[in-house]
């Protein structure tokens, strides 16, 4: 059963350094989008692709953190620098369009900011 | 603001009985609804959807109600079993729009 991958699977850093994210959607998967889930809270999207095109950043605290899709297929989030209140899980999910196309999840990134 | 609002943090649950997990939402323009199960350490996995044009969705031992007029929804999970163990999130999308998600519902099965 084809599954979204992540990379790494936990991550430790300390603040003001960088650190970066994968994602490898599902194949055939257009829409990609990251998430980011704070202990307690539900997931809250940080940026949605379509294929290699920015849909939604709104969210996307711009001044520390960027996106990428170059090729519209895998996705790397960076964030530079981190800081405290960054540590979370960030979560990928892929989609084979945007609306009402069921995402499926990757396993996330737990990232700890010390 | 919160659009979509999971208001219990957690529910207790006898193995065999009848887990009921509510939802709300304020956007009356969301027109689809999810409900993910998420273990530890992993991602959410999909469980159970509803389209707004009906009232009711059946899986297995799962069930999903919609009350539009209430903008409710909730999840019933008949039986419970401990596997059943887990958070569980309501999302739901505007036409094209991202799932927006409720804060989740740790549901505990206690065998």
């Amino acid at each position: 059963e084809a599954e979204v991958a992540q990379s790494p699977r936990y991550k430790i850093t300390e603040k003001s350094q960088a650190v970066a994210f994968w994602c490898d959607p599902i194949s055939g998967h257009a829409t990609l989008y990251w998430y980011r889930q704070i202990l307690g809270q539900g997931p809250e999207l940080l940026v949605q692709f379509q294929d290699e095109s920015v849909v939604d950043d709104s969210q996307l605290p711009k001044d520390r953190f960027s996106a990428e899709r170059l090729k519209g297929v895998d996705s790397t989030l960076k964030i530079q620098p981190a800081e405290l209140g960054d540590s979370a899980m960030y979560l990928c999910a892929s989609s084979l369009a945007p609306g009402p196309y069921l995402a499926y999840f990757g396993p996330g990134t737990r990232l700890t900011v010390l | 603001d919160q659009q979509v609002k999971q208001n219990s943090p957690s529910l207790s649950v006898q193995e065999g009985r009848i887990s009921i997990l509510n939802c709300d939402y304020t956007n009356s323009m969301f027109d689809y609804f999810l409900w993910y199960k998420k273990y530890p350490a992993e991602g959410p996995t999909f469980l159970i959807s509803i389209s707004s044009i009906k009232d009711k969705n059946e899986d297995g031992r799962f069930t999903v109600f919609l009350n539009k007029s209430a903008k409710h929804l909730s999840l019933h999970i008949v039986p419970s079993q401990p596997g059943d163990s887990a958070v569980y999130f309501c999302a739901a999308i505007s036409g094209s729009t991202p799932l927006v998600f409720g804060k989740g519902t740790r549901l505990s099965v206690i065998a």
